[in-house]
């Protein structure tokens, strides 16, 4: 099974910052990287596909990038609405694994 | 609207079966497949398995293999997670979940990313 490793596994952000969140893979994966946000209580909720992908209905504010083992997300300027747990996932190869997960906080 | 609907929260003792529904509507089911997610308290998202709704052949992760059955009934858009012998690290959020592109256009396994879930149903096993 291909591990799934976020970093960091929770930061604390002010509305307005740049957020940087990091996903690695234990194998190469191309770009079958997909990206969801989690909120307490709620599904996921899909954000990014294919690495760089825009779901559509997602705020211009997340964008992904990366290819191989090293992807990162990225959210350019935090909203009240984007605290919130964040998971990568691998569609490479079955099965399907996802990372443990960043959690964004208020700071 | 386009929706998956679970059945209910269950509690469940250990070894016991749990049978979770996963109703669909707003789109034609057998276009997509149906997987099955779960969520253990504070844990990560953990993939279980999957079905095609079209065919119904189904194929699950080894970690729950002759543990785990998935159906489908087109007749009422429902596919249906029956997992046996449960333990207490059953514990868990139990998602259904659709793959944002069809059977027909899908690249298995690259393409299945998921834009629609279900809310989830709890299965406490204690």
């Amino acid at each position: 099974d291909i591990q799934m490793t976020q970093s960091p596994s929770s930061l604390s952000a002010s509305v307005g910052d740049r957020v940087t969140i990091t996903c690695r893979a234990s194998q190469t994966i191309s770009t079958y990287l997909n990206w969801y946000q989690q909120k307490p209580g709620k599904a996921p909720n899909l954000l990014i596909y294919g690495a760089s992908s825009f779901q559509s209905g997602v705020p211009s504010r997340f964008s992904g990038s990366g290819s191989g083992t090293d992807f990162t997300l990225t959210i350019s300027s935090l909203q009240p609405e984007d605290f919130a747990t964040y998971y990568c996932q691998q569609s490479y190869s079955i099965p399907l694994t996802f990372g443990g997960g960043t959690k964004v906080e208020i700071k | 609207q386009v929706q998956l609907v679970q059945s209910g929260a269950e509690v469940k003792k250990p070894g016991a079966s749990v049978k979770i529904s996963c109703k669909a509507s707003g789109y034609t089911f057998s276009d997509y497949a149906i997987h099955w997610v779960r969520q253990a308290p504070g844990q990560r998202l953990e993939w279980m398995g999957w079905i095609n709704a079209d065919n119904g052949n189904a194929k699950f992760s080894q970690k729950f293999q002759g543990r785990i059955t998935i159906v489908r009934d087109t007749s009422t858009s429902t596919a249906y997670m029956d997992l046996s012998s449960l333990r207490s690290e059953d514990t868990a959020v139990y998602y259904c979940a659709r793959p944002a592109i069809t059977i027909s256009g899908v690249v298995i396994p690259h393409e299945w990313y998921f834009d629609l879930w279900g809310r989830g149903t709890l299965v406490t096993v204690s």
